[in-house]
């Protein structure tokens, strides 16, 4: 177990431009979530896929945002027209259904700084 | 609207006394809560959960106690050791909904020597 791993730990990126995080879950796990957390506030939840079908996306924070796990292994969280709003601690998670009170366990993140 | 609330940012104890850190929640289809700690520069670890069916639950210093029909938790650690200082996020789902987990906003903890 190698725990879930974020890639990359910190981007630092201009006003407009496009980001795009990965994220490798424990490897059994089938479902992964990504959250974001601003500074001085819990994880807020964006999305989640159960192995390569996103469940849940009507949280995502814009038509900005997109995410994708299109084997069911590792996931992708891409920020489209960046702003400054965007900056954040961005966390993904994984965790093995059933059962679906499986705790999460999160990734180290990646912090976007926009500029 | 926030749903789960901590409402004290920060908490102070003495090494070897008790913690306790307090969460409310206002979705009344909370059904399953968790504790999940924070160090700087890494991801929230799980701590310990508890189901709506109990009202305890203990793993060795931490126990997590729920009033459902106060609609509160709280984590209680005993005894506190310097290294329990860290952020302590509660958090809450409802079964069978994907797990999606909502978190309240944070309480530091300061354990001091």
């Amino acid at each position: 177990d190698t725990g879930v791993s974020q890639d990359p730990r910190h981007k630092i990126t201009k006003r407009g431009q496009n980001v795009t995080f990965r994220c490798d879950p424990i490897s059994e796990h089938n479902r992964l979530y990504w959250y974001r957390q601003t500074l001085g506030q819990g994880p807020e939840f964006l999305t989640y896929f159960q192995n390569e079908a996103q469940l849940e996306k009507s949280r995502l924070l814009s038509d900005r945002f997109s995410a994708e796990r299109p084997k069911g292994s590792f996931s992708t969280l891409e920020i489209q027209r960046t702003e400054q709003g965007d900056s954040a601690m961005y966390l993904c998670a994984s965790s093995l259904f059933p059962p679906d009170d499986s705790p999460l366990h999160f990734g180290n993140g990646t912090r976007l700084t926009v500029t | 609207d926030q749903q789960v609330k901590q409402n004290s940012p920060s908490l102070s104890v003495q090494e070897g006394r008790i913690s306790i850190l307090n969460c409310d929640y206002t979705n009344s289809m909370f059904d399953y809560f968790l504790w999940y700690k924070k160090y700087p520069a890494e991801g929230p670890t799980f701590l310990i959960s508890i189901s709506s069916i109990k009202d305890k639950n203990e793993d060795g210093r931490f126990t997590v106690f729920l009033n459902k029909s106060a609609k509160h938790l709280s984590l209680h650690i005993v005894p506190s050791q310097p290294g329990d200082s860290a952020v302590y996020f509660c958090a809450a789902s409802a079964y069978n909904a994907g797990n999606m987990l909502t978190f309240g906003g944070g309480t530091r903890l300061m354990v001091k020597p």
